[in-house]
């Protein structure tokens, strides 16, 4: 495909459940981060990998959130026990980023995940 | 840390109008990049433009320019001769230089009014 996909679009858990929420990135993107939208507000950032490394999960809110990455190109974010305050839409995005500093983000279409 | 404001909720253009959407933001990086990124109603967020900080010059492109006041830190979007199709959220993103991640702004909706 030519742009970012991700799966599914809309997830409904009950609380307690565990989700996984998949990105498929740019052929040949080194970079992948995953955003947290909550309703009327920005993105903000989860972490970031480049190709299989996850060099920044600073943002994970809790160790409940897990992302990996292991060949380098379609990544999975994982929520466990899931909470209300999880309901949210998740973006990822792609960049080259070694292509050149400053490079921009590809997003996705935003997996919405309602916890009920 | 690094902090993104965009002050307005919301505004409103009429068609073919100007319209100016603003942001302030802090950084202690030295050298990073600004972002305005647009997400129309049930769309992906898209980039709309990009300014790099020791750029003095303005960036540009086609209708939709900025006024980066580097010493302010301030970075508003003026978009040109407004159409339908920009009615969408605006965000105001920072800071790409020793870390890949952006720090958005709350976002800002606009309504153009044909």
């Amino acid at each position: 495909g030519a742009g970012v996909s991700q799966s599914p679009r809309y997830k409904v858990a009950k609380r307690g459940q565990d989700v996984a929420l998949r990105c498929d990135p740019i052929s040949g993107h080194v970079s992948l981060f995953w955003y947290q939208q909550a309703l009327g507000q920005g993105p903000e950032f989860l972490t970031y990998f480049q190709n299989e490394a996850q060099l920044d999960k600073s943002g994970l809110p809790s160790d409940r959130f897990f992302a990996e990455r292991p060949e380098g190109s379609v990544s999975t974010l994982k929520i466990q026990r899931t909470q209300q305050e999880d309901s949210a839409v998740y973006l990822c995005a792609s960049s080259l980023a070694t292509a050149e500093p400053g490079g921009e983000q590809y997003f996705g279409p935003g997996t919405r995940l309602t916890v009920t | 840390a690094q902090t993104v404001t965009q002050s307005q909720p919301e505004m409103s253009v009429q068609e073919a109008e100007t319209v100016t959407l603003s942001c302030t933001y802090d950084t202690s990086e030295s050298d990073y990049y600004l972002f305005w990124y647009k997400q129309p109603p049930s769309r992906q967020m898209i980039l709309v433009i990009r300014q790099e900080a020791y750029k003095q010059q303005n960036a540009t492109e086609n209708r939709f320019s900025v006024n980066f006041q580097k010493a302010a830190k301030s970075f508003s979007l003026k978009i040109s001769d407004s159409q339908l199709g920009d009615a969408a959220m605006y965000f105001c993103a920072c800071c790409q230089g020793g870390s890949e991640k952006l720090v958005f702004g709350k976002g800002m909706k606009l309504t153009v009014n044909p």
